[in-house]
Parts: C-alpha cells; structure tokens; sequence
C-alpha cells in the first residue's frame, strides 16, 4: 500500500548548522511532495513542496531535493536558528487522488 | 485573506458519543480535507470533499461521516465515539482547479479527547 518513510524521527543540530530530513515514497505515482513544519498546539505549516518534473527548490535557508528513481526525497535546512525547532513532516501526494501521505515526522531540535 | 479555521478547539466526549466538528476554508478554496493526528503521528488521511460531496476516503470506518455546505466549509462527524478517536482532527483546504490539485493549507485543529 501507499506509504511514506521518514528519518531520523529526532534530530538535534547546534545553531548555525545544517539539518537534513529524509523521506522514502513506496508510490511511483507520486508527483507532489510538500513539506509541513508543525509547532506545538498547532496545525502543520507548508514551508517547501516540490512535484516531479524537478529536481530541487530552493527558498532561502530551506531546500527540497528529488530523486524519482530512487523515490528520495529530503529536506535541507541550512544555518539553522532555534526558532526552526518544531516537528517536520514530509508528504506525498498523486494529483489523481488529492489525499497526501504522511511520513511519522521528524523532531527537530536547534540547540543555542 | 482570511485562512483556516476549525471549532471547537478543545473537545471532551464520552465512549458511545458522538461529535461534531467543524471548518472553514480558506478564502477562495473550494475543496476540504479531513485528518486525524494521533499523539506523536503523522496525520491519516479521513476524506475529502469537493462541491459538497465526498471525493475520496481513507482506511476510516462509516461512522467517520462529513459534509460541506455551498460556502465550502465543511464538518466530521464521528458516531459511536472509541477510546481509539482521541486525536487532533485537522481541516486541510485548498483550490481544485481543471484538475490540478494545489497545496492544502492546514487550520489548528480540534483536540478531540475521548473518556
């Protein structure tokens, strides 16, 4: 069945450093990856997506890269600030259905 | 602009109850999708509804029912409530247009708790 794969489940860098968030589609048919930051008592926020026809955006600090063959794809945060200590989910979606698929997430930690 | 928005915020129901919860989409969205959250989770996909009838539903029972009105809000409805319903319940909308799906914008949530 449809199913996305997250890594690591908690992940702690030191400011200024660089975080890397993993994720692993079992849909080929997949064809859009947003990425969800999501504080404490609130909803998730979108801060990147990308679909399948490229393979990175970037956005500032944020950056998403895609490997269709592999069926990769991974979320880089550079300089990283205590304010970006949240937890981060990826997803993936095919348009022909409209639901996404949620990774487990990601708990990101920003030490000062 | 105004975004998403769900009520109510908290919620406490007994087992054998049943709930409703509620959402409005975003300014200019006609299409609402529903999630459960459990403690420590990614969110599960329940349904989705596009011009007021259901467009497509997840692993969730029949007792998991929803509706949306003409001005695209939208609300769950969740019968016979189970310990297992205690979640955050989270409202997604977003625009459909010839096809292309665009991105969901996520409201707060509804912190269901079930005793």
């Amino acid at each position: 069945g449809e199913n996305v794969e997250q890594h690591p489940s908690t992940l702690s860098v030191q400011e200024g450093d660089s975080a890397v968030i993993k994720c692993t589609y079992s849909d080929s048919a997949s064809n859009y990856f947003p990425w969800y930051k999501q504080e404490l008592g609130k909803g998730p926020q979108l801060i990147i997506d990308i679909r399948s026809n490229v393979g990175e955006k970037k956005d500032q600090r944020i950056a998403v890269t895609l490997n269709k063959t592999a069926k990769h794809f991974s979320l880089h945060i550079t300089e990283t600030q205590p304010e970006d200590s949240a937890v981060y989910f990826c997803a993936a979606s095919y348009s022909g259905t409209y639901k996404y698929i949620f990774g487990t997430g990601t708990r990101l930690k920003v030490l000062a | 602009e105004t975004g998403v928005t769900q009520s109510p915020t908290h919620l406490i129901k007994t087992r054998g109850q049943q709930v409703t919860l509620r959402c409005s989409s975003q300014s200019g969205h006609n299409t609402v999708s529903w999630y459960q959250q459990a403690l420590g989770q990614g969110p599960q996909f329940i349904f989705q509804y596009y011009r007021e009838e259901e467009n497509g539903r997840g692993n969730f029972p029949p007792r998991f029912s929803g509706l949306q009105f003409p001005n695209y809000s939208s609300e769950l409805n969740v019968n016979a409530l189970e310990l297992d319903d205690s979640a955050l319940y989270l409202c997604a909308s977003s625009l459909r247009l010839a096809g292309i799906d665009n991105e969901q914008f996520f409201g707060p949530g509804t912190r269901l708790t079930v005793l």
